[in-house]
């Protein structure tokens, strides 16, 4: 079965500094890979998604930044934090099968918090 | 104009009795999937069930249907004989768009906060 994985769980981190959040799918092959900010109550975000390795989209024009060095790798970078880069993030695995059905399943998230 | 909408910020709902949650949508696009997701508060997204624009069938999965309404284009969500553990946040989300234009994408409501009483 398809696991997907995220670390870490919880990030403090003071403005200016850098980020880096890891997610790695387990079970599947070639999937369709995506980064979501979630602020406090409210819905998600698409930063990012990938369908390949080294294949990046960004939805958002902000000072995030994504890589997908392997299959089943996708990080999520920062060189500056920002104080507005506070939230819960959520990477998203999916295997295309139609494009139109295919359902995106997430991980558990990180939560970060800018100081 | 939003692509989707919730409507109900926050809904209470007694254990036991069915509650529905509302959805509409908004796509010119004559194919497209409509799903709902669970966020409890550990903040994981939880897939529940997932209906697409050609099924002539509402989804059903377990005490998860959607009603889906084409031609008001929504995609409410109930839930049956609700649960203390039915208490979270729910998102409807809508995948929309053409491969050959930028590929798929999926569209997220601003969610509804569902409240299971004892």
């Amino acid at each position: 079965s398809q696991t997907i994985h995220q670390w870490p769980a919880t990030l403090v981190q003071p403005v200016g500094s850098p980020l880096s959040l890891e997610c790695t799918v387990e079970g599947t092959s070639n999937p369709n890979l995506y980064w979501y900010r979630q602020a406090a109550g409210r819905g998600l975000q698409l930063l990012f998604y990938s369908v390949g390795i080294g294949q990046i989209s960004s939805e958002v024009p902000q000072n995030l930044s994504a890589s997908r060095p392997q299959d089943r790798q996708f990080i999520l970078s920062s060189k500056k934090l920002l104080l507005s880069d506070s939230g819960f993030y959520l990477c998203a695995w999916s295997v295309d099968v139609g494009g139109i059905t295919d359902t995106q399943y997430f991980g558990p998230g990180t939560r970060l918090t800018v100081l | 104009a939003q692509k989707i909408t919730q409507t109900q910020p926050g809904m209470f709902v007694q254990e036991k009795e069915a509650v529905t949650l509302d959805c509409t949508y908004d796509t010119s696009d004559p194919s497209y999937g409509l799903f709902w997701y669970k966020q409890p508060s550990s903040g994981e997204m939880i897939f529940l069930i997932y209906q697409g624009s050609y099924d002539q069938q509402n989804a059903t999965e377990g005490r998860y249907s959607l009603n889906f309404q084409k031609a008001r284009k929504s995609a409410n969500l109930v839930i049956s004989a609700s649960q203390l553990g039915d208490s979270a946040m729910y998102f409807c989300a809508m995948r929309e768009g053409n491969p050959g234009a930028g590929g798929f994408k999926t569209i997220f409501g601003a969610g509804t906060r569902l409240f299971v009483k004892a």
